[in-house]
């Protein structure tokens, strides 16, 4: 266990709707980063947040948003899904903004169904 | 094209035999090469990372790095059923800024006791 969670486990929405996904970080991680795995694209960096504020950002739709709030957890916004928004995200957190090769705690990830 | 390549597999492997997992890439500007390990229904795992070329070993595990043709490599000696898992390799070309990391596709490993 990383001892970061993420709710919901499984999500099944149909095209057009929007969802939240929610990540809690390791007790004492200041960053959260967001991840996209899909077969043929593999795991894809979304966006970073840093105590709050972006830190860095990916390959992030427009439809896509998140927020860190001040306790530290974070949501994933997704919006006018499309069926190829199907994927498993993955949240991950590290104690400072680091680098990448920095050790970050993935969560368990929230599969995201677009019918 | 895609920046990294990383055959899907899946590979299986009998129990203590030598597994081999790569990865080609064609950005010449990658410096830090890492390996994750991801158990089924888990997030991934960073297992090791080189910077720039060369060899380097941690347990049974060893990463090479051949800049002069892209090409990297994870070696497991005397693997165990426990490595059964998915492979991600990935690159950057510094070692700051999540957004230029970038991973291939993974390997599907199977260890058969």
């Amino acid at each position: 266990d990383s001892g970061v969670t993420q709710t919901p486990k499984h999500l099944i929405t149909a095209t057009g709707q929007r969802v939240t996904l929610r990540c809690s970080p390791r007790s004492g991680d200041l960053s959260v980063y967001w991840y996209q795995q899909s077969l043929d694209q593999g795991l894809q960096f979304l966006i970073q947040y840093y105590n709050g504020e972006e830190r860095a950002k990916g390959n992030i739709l427009e439809r896509f948003s998140a927020q860190q709030f001040p306790d530290l957890h974070s949501e994933l916004n997704l919006s006018s899904l499309e069926l190829g928004d199907s994927a498993l995200y993955f949240c991950a957190s590290s104690v400072v903004a680091g680098g990448v090769t920095d050790t970050q705690y993935f969560g368990p990830g929230t599969r995201l169904t677009v019918l | 094209q895609k920046e990294v390549e990383q055959d899907p597999g899946p590979l299986s492997v009998p129990e203590g035999a030598i597994v081999s997992l790569n990865c080609t890439y064609s950005n010449s500007a990658f410096q830090y090469f890492m390996w994750y390990r991801q158990y089924s229904r888990k997030g991934p795992e960073l297992l090791m990372y080189t910077y720039s070329s060369g060899n380097k070993e941690d347990g049974r595990f060893t990463a090479q790095v051949d800049k002069s043709s892209k090409y990297i490599s994870l070696f497991i000696r005397d693997s165990q059923p426990s490595d059964s898992a998915t492979y991600l390799c990935a690159m950057s070309v510094s070692n700051f800024g999540n957004e230029k990391l970038t991973f291939g596709t993974g390997t599907r490993l199977t260890i058969i006791p």
